[in-house]
């Protein structure tokens, strides 16, 4: 079964600052994605970045940009400029890439961030 | 935003009570999942149904059901409630799509279950 862990359960970072939020996960399969979600104080699950497994270059949005290593099965994300909006708990997540299948997202336990002014 | 709806947006019964939670999802969506958020539990996928299909199922409760209707929205239906299952119930949607494409989930605002 895949597992998905954040050690991590709460981070800061000062307004403007750089912060990287850390996830490893377990799986015996090779195609895959990966993602970080956000869900501000709303409870809205909002996607900020997904990765392909197979793709070897490392996705960015924005300020929002991840570090995937495969072999290592670690998936950082690093936001930059941190903003007081981007207080919220992040969750990482797995998915098989099965359309029309069973697509299920397994999370982890998720990480505050808090922003300080 | 996501254009899944969930109703209620808040729910609060008694142990022993059952409750039948809605979600609608996006137009043109086929897949709908159900997650719990609990405190102790974190987010954990329920169950998954394809185009009123049950799909797969994941740590859903004997005591928890649920269905996908022809107009595809789905019910989540929980009962004999216990104090535990007090959580934030989502639903996500996601469109079909081809082999090699990825369907990525859209999450609704969830209901919020305070079982007393």
């Amino acid at each position: 079964a895949q597992t998905v862990t954040q050690s991590q359960p709460e981070m800061s970072v000062q307004e403007a600052e750089t912060v990287t939020l850390s996830c490893t996960y377990d799986t015996s399969e090779s195609d895959y994605y990966l993602f970080w979600y956000k869900q501000p104080p709303s409870r809205q699950m909002i996607l900020v970045i997904r990765q392909e497994a197979y793709k070897q270059q490392n996705a960015t949005e924005n300020r929002f940009s991840v570090n995937f290593q495969k072999a290592a099965k670690s998936f950082s994300l690093k936001i930059s400029d941190s903003q007081l909006g981007d207080a919220a708990m992040y969750f990482c997540a797995y998915s098989l890439p099965t359309p029309g299948a069973n697509s299920k997202l397994t999370f982890g336990k998720g990480i505050t961030l808090s922003v300080r002014p | 935003d996501s254009g899944v709806t969930q109703t209620p947006k808040h729910l609060i019964t008694a142990t022993g009570q059952r409750v039948t939670l809605r979600c609608s999802p996006r137009s043109g969506d086929l897949s709908v999942y159900w997650y719990q958020q609990s405190l102790d539990q974190g987010l954990q996928f329920l169950i998954h149904y394809y185009n009123g299909e049950e799909r797969a199922k994941g740590n859903i409760l004997e005591r928890f059901s649920a269905q996908q209707f022809p107009d595809l929205h789905s019910e989540l239906n929980l009962s004999s409630l216990e104090l535990g299952d007090s959580a934030l119930y989502f639903c996500a949607s996601s469109k079909p799509g081809g082999a090699d494409s990825y369907n990525e989930q859209f999450f609704g605002p969830g209901t919020r279950l305070t079982v007393l």
